[in-house]
């Protein structure tokens, strides 16, 4: 597709339930990125991927947190037992290879509230 | 690891007047400067962007300059319209498909 498709939009969890969340990168693009925005605007990145090979994974919280990106399917993130600080708006973005360039483009974004 | 400072945190200003959004940022290394807008309910959309070996570079309304020396970028806004409140974020990258690292972003009110 055209556009960077995130799913669910909205996603009210338990404290410790499971969390997943999907991102159909557009069409071409071999970069994938996850970004964690929290209130006050911060963004905070999470992981990126370069096809279904993890790239950079220096913002990845190693004890809940997990991500994958597999041939033929969806990129996921996924978030084990849930906490109330992991309330935030996830965003994907994907970016193309080749030439150097380097915009990405976002998704709409998967709102996460833990209660 | 690169750290980026944007200001101010808001700003108003009248219909066809000017807007400016000022960030600096840490690492050297950074090359990559790409600004977005972000409006409610929606993810960032890339805007404009500049390269560390150009120094202004302008889109329509919008133009955005680059201080590698001091490490100062800044976003102009020229003839503004109500349509261009959002929240504006700057940020900096190494580039290559590196991460970008956020400013903390300017909501930028465009009062008719």
């Amino acid at each position: 597709g055209e556009e960077v498709a995130q799913t669910p939009k909205h996603l009210v969890r338990g404290e410790g339930q499971k969390a997943k969340l999907y991102c159909a990168p557009i069409k071409g693009h071999s970069y994938v990125f996850w970004y964690q925005q929290v209130l006050k605007n911060e963004f905070k990145f999470l992981i990126s991927f370069q096809n279904e090979n993890v790239f950079d994974e220096t913002g990845m919280p190693k004890e809940r947190f997990s991500a994958k990106c597999l041939p033929n399917s969806p990129c996921s993130l996924e978030i084990q037992a849930t906490k109330l600080e992991d309330s935030a708006v996830y965003f994907c973005a994907s970016s193309q290879s080749g030439g150097g360039v380097t915009e990405a483009f976002f998704g709409q974004g998967t709102r996460l509230t833990v209660v | 690891g690169e750290n980026v400072e944007q200001h101010p945190s808001t700003l108003s200003v009248q219909e066809g007047d000017s807007a400016v959004i000022k960030c600096t940022y840490s690492d050297s290394a950074s090359n990559y400067f790409p600004w977005y807008k972000q409006e409610l309910g929606k993810g960032p959309q890339l805007i404009i962007d500049i390269r560390s070996n150009v120094g202004e570079k302008k889109d329509q309304r919008i133009a955005v300059t680059l201080n590698k020396t001091a490490k100062h970028f800044s976003l102009h806004i020229t003839e503004t319209q109500p349509e261009d409140s959002a929240v504006y974020f700057c940020a900096a990258s190494k580039g290559g498909y590196q991460k970008v690292t956020f400013g903390t972003g300017t909501k930028l009110q465009v009062i008719p």
